[in-house]
């Protein structure tokens, strides 16, 4: 399975900042998407991240809210943007060599707002 | 969205004993994957099932895909403290080509 790595580990940020995550994949993969992990909950997708073209959502995250960058296979971004406190998350990359099969995680961004 | 229910919720146990949790759905899966995530990390892929009926193992960890397709289960044999985790599934509804839904976990502590 893929090395996958994210920055930063934890942030805490005041309401209304925006905080952009990053996660570095150690080969190329065709597949990455973006979740959220509210505090002691399961995990929701928020987004698959497409390269070279938009990120496809899911229903209730926007892009205004969540834009997502992937410039290339390695690499994808996800920026918080205007935060409020129910943002407060843990946000995770995960890959995957296509949309059926297994998906590895990241160590995941542990975000506070305040 | 697509509801797994999994349970128990949380489970309580002496080392040495065997662990039994399930999931299910109100619709029919393509795939069942099972994750184990521990405090302040992401989750790791404990076993993937793709069939209906295949059981797979991972050491102590034995999961089956159920008959139905709407049902997956995840046993640990002989527990032991490094066991304790937060262990998810996640599973794939036959129409939808990309998101994994995943239940709600199973909290396990392991009782030296």
């Amino acid at each position: 399975s893929a090395v996958i790595s994210q920055k930063p580990s934890r942030d805490i940020c005041q309401r209304g900042t925006s905080l952009t995550i990053q996660c570095q994949v150690d080969s190329q993969v065709t597949m990455m998407f973006w979740y959220r992990q509210q505090p002691g909950q399961s995990l929701t997708l928020i987004a698959t991240a497409n390269q070279g073209s938009e990120a496809t959502y899911e229903s209730g995250f926007v892009i205004d809210k969540f834009p997502i960058s992937r410039p290339n296979l390695t690499f994808s971004t996800l920026t918080v943007s205007n935060m409020s406190p129910e943002d407060s998350s843990i946000y995770l990359c995960s890959v995957g060599a296509s949309s059926w099969s297994e998906q590895y995680f990241g160590p995941g961004t542990r975000l506070t707002v305040t | 969205g697509q509801q797994l229910n999994q349970s128990p919720q949380s489970m309580f146990i002496q080392e040495g004993e065997d662990v039994s949790m399930n999931c299910t759905s109100s619709s029919i899966f393509n795939t069942w994957l099972w994750y184990k995530q521990d405090p302040g990390e992401g989750p790791v892929l404990l076993i993937a099932l793709y069939k209906a009926g295949e059981l797979t193992s991972n050491g102590r960890l034995t999961a089956q895909f159920g008959i139905t397709r709407k049902d997956s289960f995840l046993n640990i044999s002989a527990s032991i403290p490094s066991d304790v985790g937060i262990y998810f599934c996640a599973g794939q509804p036959r129409d939808t080509g990309n998101q994994f839904y995943f239940g709600t976990g199973t909290s396990l502590t392991v009782i030296p």
